[in-house]
């Protein structure tokens, strides 16, 4: 089983829709987690943490559910510059590694 | 504003060559990191480290090596590039605090070993 796992997609919605993406994570130990942005042939960013009692920035909600060992990430009012891969990271219990999941694709469609 | 440098976006080297990956970072962070990225396959990491000198392997350092002999530099080293070695490399650096600590990217290198 993955460390990191999360549903390739892509995902194809029409502006203004709202999605929703899942990760779930095998470690329980896991400390710390967070959605990454990755556009086509640029770097990753960090798009933003997730906290235990759920954050919000904007049209963005992030969720985690410790019990399940899950992180949802969820975008409303979809713009087309949300087209992007978004991954899914988790930072190894006891280290400061940061673990990937593969990413999701999102395309957002006129 | 973190800056994460890499030396060069595109690379294309032969195979056998002794390729050279450069990274600085300016913001004093302890933690420096080298992932590939292929697709199917996400980010994987090849190595880290925690401090000057300092250095573990991570999940596919075979081919690799690593060193870090100035705070502010992580050099990648392919011994004789492979042609699977073809990929996208990023350098990554961070705080040593792994409570909701970013880790801010380099902006790649795309090697090809031909």
């Amino acid at each position: 089983r993955k460390e990191v796992e999360q549903d390739p997609g892509p995902f194809n919605v029409p502006e203004g829709a709202t999605v929703a993406f899942n990760c779930t994570y095998s470690n329980s130990a896991s400390q710390s987690f967070f959605w990454y942005r990755q556009d086509c042939r640029k770097e990753p960013k960090l798009l933003m943490s997730v906290y235990s009692s759920g954050n919000e920035d904007g049209r963005f909600t992030a969720q985690l559910n410790r019990a399940s060992q899950y992180i949802s990430l969820l975008i409303r009012d979809s713009k087309l510059s949300d087209s992007a891969t978004y991954l899914c990271v988790v930072n190894e219990s006891g280290t400061y590694k940061y673990i990937f999941g593969t990413g999701t694709r999102l395309k957002v469609l006129a | 504003d973190v800056k994460v440098t890499q030396s060069s976006r595109y690379l294309v080297k032969r195979t056998g060559e002794k390729v050279f990956l450069e990274c600085v970072q300016d913001m004093d962070h302890e933690n420096m990191f080298w992932y590939r990225q292929d697709p199917g396959l996400g980010l994987r990491l090849i190595y880290f480290s925690y401090d000057v000198k300092m250095k573990e392997k991570g999940d596919i350092p075979e081919g690799y090596s690593v060193s870090r002999e100035k705070k502010e530099r992580f050099s990648l080293i392919l011994e004789s590039a492979s042609t699977n070695q073809t990929s996208m490399y990023l350098c990554a650096s961070s705080v040593p605090d792994y409570r909701n600590t970013e880790a801010f990217f380099g902006q790649g290198t795309r090697l090809t070993v031909v």
